[in-house]
């Protein structure tokens, strides 16, 4: 099985830097994703992690440590269109995504 | 750039219904699948579909549900016999072979609202 934690609530001011952690548990690991979901909408991918470090993608980057079953997104220069859910998902095994709660982030001026 | 489309965006029906909810994946994608959201929960994990037949399932996905890749481009989902607590939006998603460092992206379409009553 697989357990995947999330903060439930963030929130942040335009222009600061935040980081979304994630922990999990889980008995196979291919891979951890990050997806934002606007309200309403389809979750849109942000980042993936199969190797431990960091992945660099503009204003967003992920961290992975596999060993400590920890991951983080870290948020840069805030945007109030940044306002959304982020979704920490694991692909365990095969290649179907299970998902966390996700952390729903409000940036405000 | 391409993206994976659904029909249709919301969808009523009564209870005891079938509902065939469809979708146009990526069109060099082979890898699709189907997830549901409930009002205010995570998104849920239903169905793979791979190589013309279904590679992973849920819990969830039980013999209520059923999907077909019916021609070269659309990929359905159907539920036989709706329930109150099927309702919930359903996102279909798609991903191309292992290539590069995003390769196992799958990427959503806008997902199918639908409502049972």
């Amino acid at each position: 099985g697989q357990n995947i934690d999330q903060p439930t609530e963030m929130t942040a001011t335009e222009g600061a830097i935040v980081q979304i952690n994630c922990t999990y548990q889980t008995s196979g690991f291919n891979g951890l994703f990050w997806y934002q979901q606007h309200a309403g909408e389809a979750p849109t991918f942000l980042s993936y992690n199969v190797l431990d470090g960091l992945e660099e993608k503009g204003r967003f980057s992920s961290f992975l440590s596999r060993s400590k079953g920890y991951s983080y997104l870290l948020l840069k220069e805030l945007q109030m269109k940044d306002s959304a859910s982020y979704l920490c998902a694991l692909n365990q095994a095969g290649t179907a995504l299970i998902f966390g709660k996700g952390t729903t982030l409000s940036v405000s001026s | 750039e391409p993206e994976v489309t659904q029909t249709p965006s919301h969808q009523v029906t009564q209870m005891g219904q079938e509902v065939i909810l469809r979708c146009v994946p990526i069109s060099n994608h082979l890898y699709f699948y189907w997830y549901r959201q409930i009002l205010g929960q995570k998104v849920e994990f239903l169905v793979s579909f791979y190589n013309n037949e279904i590679s992973e399932k849920s819990e969830i996905f039980d013999d209520q549900f059923s999907v077909e890749r019916p021609d070269g481009s659309n990929f359905t989902l159907k539920i036989r016999s709706t329930k109150l607590e099927d309702s919930a939006m359903y996102f279909c998603a798609s991903r191309g072979e292992r290539e590069g460092p995003w390769g196992d992206t799958q990427y959503f379409g806008p997902g199918t609202r639908l409502t049972v009553l």
